[in-house]
């Protein structure tokens, strides 16, 4: 059974950094494209980023309110997958998720963005 | 970019209900369209893949359909267990602002 387990978030102050992992186990991680959604507090899922796999070009795209400021990126080395934040608002306060865009999703893990 | 547009954002039901959710893509994405389901405090559920694909172990009264630009996911008959937040998906990419169904 796949396990996705996202770290490395937390508080963090306006225009800081953080970098998210997602360490993948039980799942074919270099055949698949990975995503990462978040959701803030009391509000709808909101994609933010994917990756495609090495066979389809490892290419990333990123929605727009993130564009520019998040990068995600793989290890398939390390069956890892992350999400590097620069610049962060208060608006991107939420818990990101990592997911296959299937069945396969973390439980999230909580960044804060505050002053 | 694509844009993704569900409706109702929210609806009231009973045990037993016919539920019918809509969403529509600004742009023909084929059947890459997925349909989950969340709770308060967990992370979403895999209902229906490529549009019309029920995940194993899902109940049968869950059915998705369409193509192109609109979709529709169907609650036959609704269970107790189904009150919940439900999210369509073009694959990897945008979501749906998502219906929540309350009961009446």
């Amino acid at each position: 059974e796949a396990q996705l387990v996202e770290s490395g978030g937390g508080p963090v102050k306006p225009g800081g950094s953080l970098r998210l992992s997602c360490t993948v186990s039980g799942y074919n991680f270099e055949d698949a494209w990975f995503s990462w959604v978040r959701q803030a507090p009391g509000k709808g899922l909101e994609w933010v980023g994917r990756i495609r796999r090495k066979a389809d070009g490892g290419t990333t795209d990123c929605a727009p309110p993130v564009k520019g400021r998040f990068t995600v990126s793989r290890d398939d080395s390390k069956s890892t997958l992350y999400l590097q934040m620069d610049s962060l608002k208060t608006e991107d306060t939420a818990v990101y998720y990592c997911t296959s865009g299937l069945q396969e999703w973390g439980q999230g893990t909580l960044v804060t963005v505050s002053s | 970019d694509i844009q993704m547009t569900q409706s109702p954002s929210s609806l009231s039901a009973s045990v037993g209900d016919r539920v019918t959710i809509t969403c529509r893509a600004s742009q023909n994405i084929g059947t890459y369209l997925n349909w989950y389901q969340q709770k308060p405090g967990n992370a979403p559920k895999l209902l229906i893949y490529s549009a019309s694909n029920l995940l194993g172990g899902v109940p049968p009264r869950f059915s998705g359909s369409g193509s192109g630009t609109d979709f529709t996911l169907t609650i036959s008959s609704l269970q107790p267990e189904d009150f919940a937040t439900y999210y369509c998906q073009q694959s990897h990419s945008t979501f749906g602002q998502g219906t929540k169904v309350e009961v009446k």
